[in-house]
């Protein structure tokens, strides 16, 4: 059974820019949830979807953003990118519905900002 | 809130055991366990929810303390394989939100 798939997996971008990045979750799994990850600070969260609905949400300025589609494949967007933005995200879905369920994992998308 | 996970790092022989500590300053409602390869996706390793619940997967065990709102990760006889970089995340009661730590580096050496 194919994993999450996650789209563009590295991209490298300037200040002031703005990126969208995808996530496809596993056929069934209805809960997206993002994360940030940073060689200093672990895996922050970003926020979750759940049917199309934002149902958590991390402390992240308003930049970062999120949808979700109905067939349940989710995409963030970071606008005006600063230099700290460079990580790596993670897409996590999750069979339950719930954010805090099993998650899956994947390979996440290294966003560069030069 | 971020739970504080410790050690950092952590070096291993072959065989050898280690436990890694979570800890939070509010009431949980449950701890998670992932593990990520050098390159990899976090992979689940376990959910304990509260009620000091012991769980095990392979030779890795953990055990959760609610009153104390922390959680241990055991790992015994270690191998090779388990070397990678352990994060705890933990689920405020009612938060419906997962909240993961800084993680722990554990390399297992021959």
């Amino acid at each position: 059974k194919a994993g999450v798939t996650q789209t563009p997996r590295y991209l490298i971008k300037t200040r002031g820019q703005q990126v969208t990045l995808s996530c496809s979750p596993i056929s069934g799994h209805r809960s997206v949830s993002w994360y940030q990850q940073t060689p200093g600070q672990g895996l922050q969260f970003l926020f979750e979807y759940f049917s199309e609905t934002q149902r958590n949400k991390g402390n992240f300025p308003g930049r970062f953003s999120g949808r979700q589609f109905s067939n349940s494949r989710s995409e963030m967007n970071v606008s005006t990118l600063e230099l700290g933005d460079s990580a790596l995200y993670l897409c996590a879905t999750s069979r339950q519905g719930r954010n805090t369920g099993e998650l899956f994992f994947g390979e996440g998308s290294r966003l560069t900002v030069l | 809130q971020q739970p504080v996970q410790s050690p950092q790092a952590v070096i291993l022989r072959e065989g050898e055991d280690a436990v890694i500590n979570c800890s939070s300053s509010k009431a949980l409602y449950s701890v998670h366990w992932y593990r990520q390869k050098h390159g990899e996706a976090p992979v689940f390793l376990m959910i304990l929810l509260k009620g000091g619940e012991q769980k095990g997967h392979e030779k890795i065990s953990a055990s959760f303390n609610e009153k104390k709102q922390q959680s241990s990760l055991y790992l015994t006889a270690s191998q090779l394989s388990y070397s990678g970089t352990y994060f705890c995340g933990t689920e405020e009661g009612g938060s419906e939100k997962l909240v993961f730590g800084k993680g722990t580096k554990l390399t297992v050496n021959p």
